[in-house]
């Protein structure tokens, strides 16, 4: 059964790093048909997607976003960590990790965390 | 980058009726396209994926189709657990995935 949850500060001041740690079981990061991907979604807004990193090593960035971000992992502790620089308070947001499962003409989210509120304020 | 285009932004339906939510690609991204059902303060939840596959668990009044740009997630009959806010997203671009804006189901 595979299982996600996100971790991280709940505040942050402007202009500082945010780093969320995506702890995962149930499956192996190591082949290129699976990844685990970052989704924010601020308050009453939609989701939107920032980031995945495949069992390759392959990292995807959101191109908006690109020079701000940073996704690694660490297969020996099934964790997915992401890095956003430079916090502001439009940056104040629910962040979900996922598993991206792939296959012949399908890359999808099947399993979400449960989310972690960060919010940017001084 | 692939923009992706939902519609309604918000419908009033009742248990029962048909709901069919449009989504639209600015290009073509078939089939690379999934459907997503998230509730009040939950985690989004996998619908359909590759345009019409259902999801194991999901029951079989969802169903989605399409093809090219246009995309559609059919509600056969809709029951009272289905209202929610929806979203589509494109898996196409290997550089950048998106996700619509939402479509809001609520209760007439």
């Amino acid at each position: 059964q595979i299982t996600l949850k996100e971790s991280g500060p709940t505040l942050v001041k402007p202009t500082q790093t945010l780093t969320l740690t995506c702890t995962f079981s149930g499956f192996s990061l190591s082949t290129n048909k699976v990844a685990v991907g970052w989704i924010r979604q601020p308050p009453g807004k939609a989701l939107e997607w920032l980031a995945h990193i495949y069992g390759n090593g392959d990292e995807k960035y959101c191109p908006s976003l690109k020079t701000r971000l940073t996704i690694t992992k660490d297969t020996s502790k099934n964790q997915v960590v992401l890095t956003v620089t430079n916090m502001d308070p439009v940056d104040t947001a629910t962040y979900y990790c996922a598993h991206l499962q792939g296959g012949t003409n399908r890359y999808y989210f099947d399993h979400w965390g449960q989310g972690t509120l960060a919010t940017v304020s001084s | 980058d692939i923009q992706m285009t939902q519609s309604p932004s918000s419908l009033s339906a009742s248990v029962g009726d048909r709901v069919t939510i449009t989504c639209r690609a600015s290009q073509t991204i078939s089939p690379y396209l999934n459907w997503y059902q998230q509730k009040p303060g939950k985690a989004p939840e996998l619908l359909i994926y590759a345009t019409s596959s259902l999801q194991s668990g999901v029951p079989s009044r969802f169903s989605g189709s399409g093809s090219g740009t246009d995309f559609t997630l059919t509600i056969s009959s809709l029951q009272p657990e289905d209202f929610a806010t929806y979203y589509c997203q494109q898996s196409y671009s290997a550089v950048m995935y998106s996700f619509g804006q939402g479509t809001k189901v609520e209760i007439k």
